[in-house]
C-alpha cells in the first residue's frame, strides 16, 4: 500500500533563517506531488506541484521554492523565512494521468516563524 | 476555470441531528468532485468522491453526498451527527482545464457538534 511521510512534524524558526521540509511517498512510482499551505483561517493554498523529477510548477510567487530530486521525494525550501510563512504545510500525491483520482495527503508540518 | 463555494464557514449541530454542509461548484466540463475531512493538526482524509457514476455517493463514517447537475451542487449530509464528526470539511473539484491533476478547494466549513 502507499504511504506518504512528512518531516518534521513541527518546526519553530526565526525570521530570516532557512527552511527545508521533506515529503516522501512509498509504494507507488511517478506520482504527481503537491505542496499546500494552510494559514490560520485561510483554507488551502496550492504552492507547487510536480509531474516528474526536476519538473516544478509554481502557483504563487513568494520566497519559497520546491525541488524534486528523486521520483518520490518533494522538498520545500526557503533561503530566508518571513513571518508570513507561518502555517501548516501539507504534501499530497496522486497517481499520474487520471483526473478522477483523489489526492492523498500527508500528516503535515506545523511551521511557526518568530 | 473551475471554482468551489462552500456556504457557511461554521456550522453547528446538536449530537444526533442532521448534518448538511453545502458545496456549489463551477465547471465548464463534467466535474469530478470530492469531500475531505481534516481533524486538528492532521492532513486531509477523503470522505467520498463523485466520478460520474451514481449521483448519490456514499462515503466513510456514514456520510453521503448527492451530485445535482441542475443545481451545480454537491452537498454533504449525515443523518445523525456524532461528537467525533467535529472537524473541518473541504469540498474540491478536479481542475481538468489545466495540466497536473490539480484540485480546486473550497474555503472549508468547520463543523461543531454540541452535546
Amino acid at each position: 500500500s502507499q504511504t506518504i511521510h512528512q518531516w518534521p512534524a513541527t518546526l519553530v524558526q526565526p525570521v530570516g533563517s532557512p527552511l527545508s521540509l521533506e515529503c516522501t511517498v512509498e509504494g507507488t512510482s511517478n506520482p504527481n506531488l503537491y505542496w499546500y499551505r494552510q494559514a490560520a483561517g485561510r483554507g488551502l493554498q496550492l504552492l507547487f506541484y510536480s509531474v516528474g523529477i526536476g519538473q516544478i510548477s509554481s502557483e504563487v510567487p513568494q520566497n519559497l521554492s520546491a525541488s524534486r530530486p528523486q521520483d518520490r521525494q518533494f522538498i520545500l525550501s526557503s533561503k530566508k523565512l518571513l513571518l508570513s510563512d507561518s502555517g501548516f504545510y501539507l504534501c499530497a500525491w496522486t497517481p499520474t494521468g487520471q483526473s478522477y483520482n483523489e489526492q492523498f495527503f500527508g500528516p503535515g508540518t506545523r511551521l511557526t516563524v518568530l | 476555470a473551475q471554482s468551489v463555494t462552500q456556504l457557511g464557514s461554521h456550522v453547528s449541530v446538536s449530537e444526533g441531528a442532521l448534518v448538511l454542509l453545502r458545496c456549489n461548484y463551477s465547471s465548464s466540463v463534467p466535474p469530478y468532485l470530492f469531500w475531505y475531512v481534516q481533524y486538528p493538526n492532521q492532513g486531509l482524509q477523503l470522505l467520498l468522491k463523485y466520478t460520474s457514476a451514481a449521483t448519490l455517493v456514499k462515503g466513510i463514517n456514514g456520510f453521503e453526498a448527492e451530485f445535482k447537475k441542475s443545481e451545480t451542487s454537491f452537498h454533504l449530509t449525515k443523518p445523525s451527527a456524532h461528537m467525533s464528526d467535529a472537524a473541518e470539511y473541504f469540498c474540491a473539484v478536479s481542475d481538468m482545464e489545466e495540466y497536473g491533476n490539480k484540485l480546486v478547494f473550497g474555503a472549508g466549513t468547520i463543523l461543531r457538534v454540541k452535546s
